[in-house]
């Protein structure tokens, strides 16, 4: 069963705007993490956000937590075409026995 | 390079044929997972070993066996291959679990069962 659900499902934006994706989860959990699958290879992490934080930086990266929402967001600063991918939240419930358990992802892509 | 290696990265088995997919990593990370991927489903997943020597069921473990042949390798067997399940497996591997660390994948075994 998928914790976590991302919405929207796909996404199609020009280059240099800004790409929101969210992220909503069923169970507490201990921390929440993003990862970017580029077409036809592995995950790659982005960014882990704990439970007792609220926001979370990486670059372009931005990254919100409301536990008492249970959601998350994603927000890419000023995309490029190199950030056409999918992105995965993957949370860490606190049932789940310290596993991972991923949603099924927003396709982003960026028009150049 | 440093990483998550997974062989083959391509295969198409007949139903009921066996087949074992390889997965090894480099970085001395203690935890390994096998995630299988399909359209509309996210990863899901199969078999995890939290540390060498020890393996534990995943969501879907059904058809599948798994063996942590030593900290670096983590493989993935198909006794019996059916056509449920044609998917992409991922291995990955995390310095820990879940509770602290983030996880880093290999490139993916397209498998295919006709």
């Amino acid at each position: 069963s998928q914790q976590g659900e991302e919405d929207p499902q796909a996404l199609s934006i020009q280059e240099g705007e800004n790409a929101t994706m969210n992220c909503s989860y069923k169970t507490s959990i201990n921390n929440l993490q993003w990862y970017r699958q580029n077409s036809g290879r592995g995950l790659v992490h982005l960014i882990l956000i704990r439970s007792n934080e609220r926001e979370k930086h990486s670059g372009r990266l931005r990254v919100t937590l409301d536990t008492s929402k249970k959601s998350s967001s994603l927000l890419i600063t000023a995309s490029r075409a190199a950030d056409t991918a999918s992105y995965f939240c993957a949370t860490d419930a606190e049932t789940a026995g310290n596993m991972l358990t991923f949603g099924g992802g927003t396709r982003l892509m960026v028009k150049p | 390079n440093a990483g998550v290696t997974q062989t083959p990265k391509f295969q198409v088995l007949k139903t009921g044929q066996s087949m074992t997919l390889q997965c090894a990593q480099d970085m001395n990370h203690n935890s390994m997972y096998w995630y299988r991927q399909d359209p509309g489903m996210g990863l899901r997943l199969i078999y995890y070993s939290a540390s060498e020597g020890t393996t534990d069921k995943g969501e879907v473990p059904n058809g599948y066996n798994v063996s942590r042949l030593n900290k670096r390798e983590f493989s993935l067997r198909l006794e019996s291959a059916a056509p449920s399940q044609t998917s992409v497996y991922f291995c990955a591997s995390s310095e820990g679990g879940a509770r602290n660390y983030g996880y880093t994948f290999g490139s993916g075994t397209r498998l295919t069962v006709v």
